[in-house]
C-alpha cells in the first residue's frame, strides 16, 4: 500500500498481558515515529527512530514500553504488563527524512482498550 | 522546559468567516513548524510548513504566519466551510532535537 499501515486497528486486553503493537511504514522512509493519543487528548511523542541511529526513547512513559525498528522497515511497540491507564490510540508516522522540513505520513492508529 | 500551546477551548465560527488559531510555544527556537489536521478516529494529515525565515505561507484557503520574536504562529482559514470542522495541531520542530512534537490541538467548529 501507499500509505502508512498499523495493525490490529483494535485490541482489547486484559489488564497484565503483553501486547504488540504494528507499524509499516512508507517505503524508503528513514523516520518512523510512535505516539499515545488518550481520549480527547493531544499527541503524546514516545519513541523516534531514524534510519540505523540509536532511537530517541524519550518519550517513553515506562520500562513496561519498549520499542524496536529493523533497518527502514517495520516497527513493532510492545507494551508489557498492561495497565488500565495505557487505554489509548497509538499513532505511528514515518517521514522521507529527519528534518523538519518533510512531512509525516500517519497511520490510522490501533486503539488499544486494556480491561 | 520546552512547551508547545494552543487554545484548549473549540472555536466555534460562523460559515464564511475567517477562522483563526494559535500556536505559542516556549523555550523554543524551531526551525520549522508545521501544521496537521486531525478528524475523530484518524490520525492527523499534514497541511502546510513555514520556515524560520519565513513570515508567512499561503496554499489555497490556508494561510500561516511565523513570528519567532512573539513565539507564535497563526493559523486562518478564510471562507470558512463546515467541512474544516477539525481538530488542528501545531508541531514546532527543532534541529538541536530531531523529532517531532505536537500541540494539543484546537478543535474548530464551523456552523452552516
Amino acid at each position: 500500500g501507499a500509505g502508512v499501515s498499523q495493525s490490529p486497528s483494535n485490541k482489547v486486553t486484559e489488564k497484565g498481558k503483553d501486547v504488540e503493537l504494528r507499524c509499516d511504514p512508507i517505503s524508503g522512509h528513514t523516520a518512523l515515529y510512535w505516539y499515545r493519543q488518550r481520549l480527547g487528548q493531544g499527541l503524546e511523542f514516545l519513541i523516534y527512530f531514524q534510519g540505523n541511529s540509536a532511537p530517541d526513547k524519550s518519550g517513553l512513559p515506562s520500562d513496561r514500553f519498549s520499542a524496536e525498528r529493523t533497518g527502514e522497515s517495520v516497527s513493532t511497540l510492545t507494551i508489557q504488563r498492561t495497565q488500565q491507564e495505557d487505554s489509548a490510540v497509538y499513532l505511528c508516522a514515518s517521514s522521507s527524512s529527519f528534518l523538519g522540513n518533510t512531512e509525516a505520513f500517519f497511520g490510522q492508529g490501533t486503539r488499544l482498550t486494556v480491561v | 522546559s520546552q512547551k508547545i500551546e494552543q487554545n484548549s477551548e473549540a472555536l466555534n465560527i460562523q460559515e464564511g468567516k475567517t477562522a483563526t488559531l494559535t500556536c505559542n510555544y516556549t523555550n523554543y527556537s524551531p526551525a520549522y513548524l508545521q501544521w496537521y489536521r486531525q478528524d475523530p478516529g484518524r490520525g492527523p494529515v499534514f497541511l502546510l510548513l513555514i520556515r524560520e525565515n519565513e513570515k508567512e505561507k499561503r496554499k489555497e484557503r490556508l494561510k500561516v504566519t511565523f513570528d519567532t520574536t512573539l513565539k507564535q504562529s497563526l493559523f486562518h482559514i478564510t471562507a470558512s466551510q463546515p467541512a474544516d470542522s477539525a481538530t488542528y495541531l501545531c508541531a514546532p520542530w527543532m534541529d538541536s532535537s530531531y523529532k517531532l512534537i505536537f500541540g494539543s490541538g484546537t478543535r474548530l467548529l464551523v456552523r452552516p
